[in-house]
């Protein structure tokens, strides 16, 4: 149980374009999902944090009108990276509370997508 | 603030040594304590958890022991395998807070046959 899945896994697209990346939780509901972004040999950067039918809290200094995140229903959250640049690119991965689960605490990890923007 | 600082790598065994990661915290209230795994191009497992002191987590061989007191959570395994080579993160999430994963750095474990 409490399995995450990402969709891409690898994209690439050319600058000044827009990038949709989805989150699911296969097997549980999940009213919060969060949103990471992760660069070479370094650790998760939380970037915003997305709760079901409401706005998405972002992390400081984490641009909203650039990274915009939908949280549409209890098993599905978008990041969509809006004209992306060559500075955009990297590891982007998602993980989802499961309440009930490892007493609440615990986040389930999707297995990321990498972003390359040429 | 919440912070996670674990001991940097990278760490190269031989298989069957013992295993030791440290991993201490600092946090504003009561945090639970996990460790992570990111196996070569794969996202994070959650390994194993804690959530009150003197808990002891365990899975897979892996085990860490919530101490308040020394405000650590240090990861052992008494024999490695060549399987156990990876990317271990310690993190940290207020109970009852914000629920943002507080994580450190990462150590990569090589285990060499």
């Amino acid at each position: 149980g409490a399995v995450v899945s990402q969709h891409p896994s690898r994209v690439i697209c050319k600058s000044g374009t827009s990038v949709k990346i989805e989150c699911r939780s296969l097997d549980f509901q999940a009213t919060t999902m969060f949103w990471y972004r992760q660069f070479p040999k370094q650790s998760l950067m939380l970037m915003a944090t997305s709760n079901e039918g409401s706005k998405a809290t972002y992390e400081q200094g984490v641009e909203k009108d650039k990274f915009l995140i939908n949280h549409a229903s209890l098993t599905l959250s978008t990041l969509t990276v809006t004209s992306a640049h060559p500075e955009d690119s990297s590891f982007y991965i998602c993980s989802a509370r499961a309440p009930g689960l490892a007493g609440g605490t615990a986040q389930y990890f999707g297995p990321g997508t990498r972003l390359t923007v040429t | 603030g919440n912070s996670v600082t674990q001991m940097e790598g990278p760490v190269t065994l031989s298989e069957e040594a013992f295993l030791t990661i440290n991993c201490t915290y600092t946090a504003t209230g009561y945090p639970s304590l996990f460790w992570y795994v990111q196996y070569p191009g794969e996202g994070l497992q959650l390994l194993l958890k804690a959530t009150k002191a003197d808990d002891k987590g365990s899975n897979k061989g892996f085990e860490a022991t919530y101490r308040k007191e020394t405000t650590s959570f240090h990861l052992e395994k008494g024999s490695v395998q060549v399987s156990d080579s990876a990317v271990y993160f310690c993190a940290l999430v207020l109970q009852g807070g914000s629920e943002k994963l507080v994580f450190g750095k990462g150590t990569k474990l090589t285990v060499n046959p």
